[in-house]
């Protein structure tokens, strides 16, 4: 049972778009949704995170937007360049003793000069 | 600081061979956990901890081993190896078991 599903699975778009990446869960105990960035050959890192009681978090170009009633969360990459170009992973964590991270299986983005 | 430091960057093991991959933090965090990594799979949780002396299985737990004697440091063993372990592995560290989780450079696998 895929816990957190991730679409699309690569995603080509030229520079100046706005690439949207989307996640759907289906534990309504989670609680933490984060996004993170990884680029060929590096290990991934955090890119931005957001809880359930707010609806969208910008950090810079980057935007995630959550739906908590369709049990859904995206990232929006605003404005995007070559250099945005990475594999990006959702994930999913309840708390507590249970906190472990469960990933979507990545989108590779490819943002075309 | 160095971060999350994982040793080896490449090994080539034989079927039936075992081996320890290395991971060490030098941010005093106290959750450590590995990882493996596969083309259309996303990240995989294979063991963690919350502390020194404290273990559990993650989700592909089969054919692996862990311990944690240090704060610092989080090997993990391979058994005997076998093909299907061909994988990259990623160790990553956290204060805690929610928030943000910070990944080694992670050792790319290959099991003939």
């Amino acid at each position: 049972q895929q816990q957190v599903k991730q679409s699309p699975q690569s995603l080509i778009v030229q520079k100046g778009g706005i690439p949207i990446i989307n996640c759907a869960y289906e534990n309504t105990a989670f609680d933490y949704f984060p996004w993170y960035q990884q680029f060929p050959g590096k290990g991934p890192a955090l890119l931005i995170a957001i809880r359930p009681d707010v609806s969208e978090k910008k950090e810079g170009r980057f935007t995630i937007s959550f739906n908590k009633s369709a049990k859904q969360f995206s990232l929006h990459i605003m404005d995007s360049q070559p250099g945005d170009s990475a594999t990006y992973f959702c994930a999913a964590s309840k708390g507590g003793s249970q906190g472990n991270l469960i990933f979507g299986k990545g989108t590779k983005l490819s943002v075309k000069p | 600081n160095a971060g999350v430091t994982q040793t080896p960057k490449f090994q080539v093991l034989k079927t039936g061979q075992s081996m320890t991959l290395q991971c060490a933090q030098d941010m005093n965090h106290e959750y450590m956990s590995w990882y493996r990594q596969d083309p259309g799979m996303g990240l995989r949780l294979i063991h963690y901890s919350v502390g020194a002396g404290i273990t559990d299985q993650g989700e592909v737990p089969n054919g692996y081993n862990v311990s944690r004697s240090t704060t610092e440091d989080f090997p993990l063993r391979l058994l005997s190896a076998a093909p299907s372990q061909t994988s990259v592995y990623f160790c990553a560290s956290s204060l805690g078991l929610v928030g943000e989780q910070f990944f080694g450079p992670g050792t790319r696998l290959t099991v003939l």
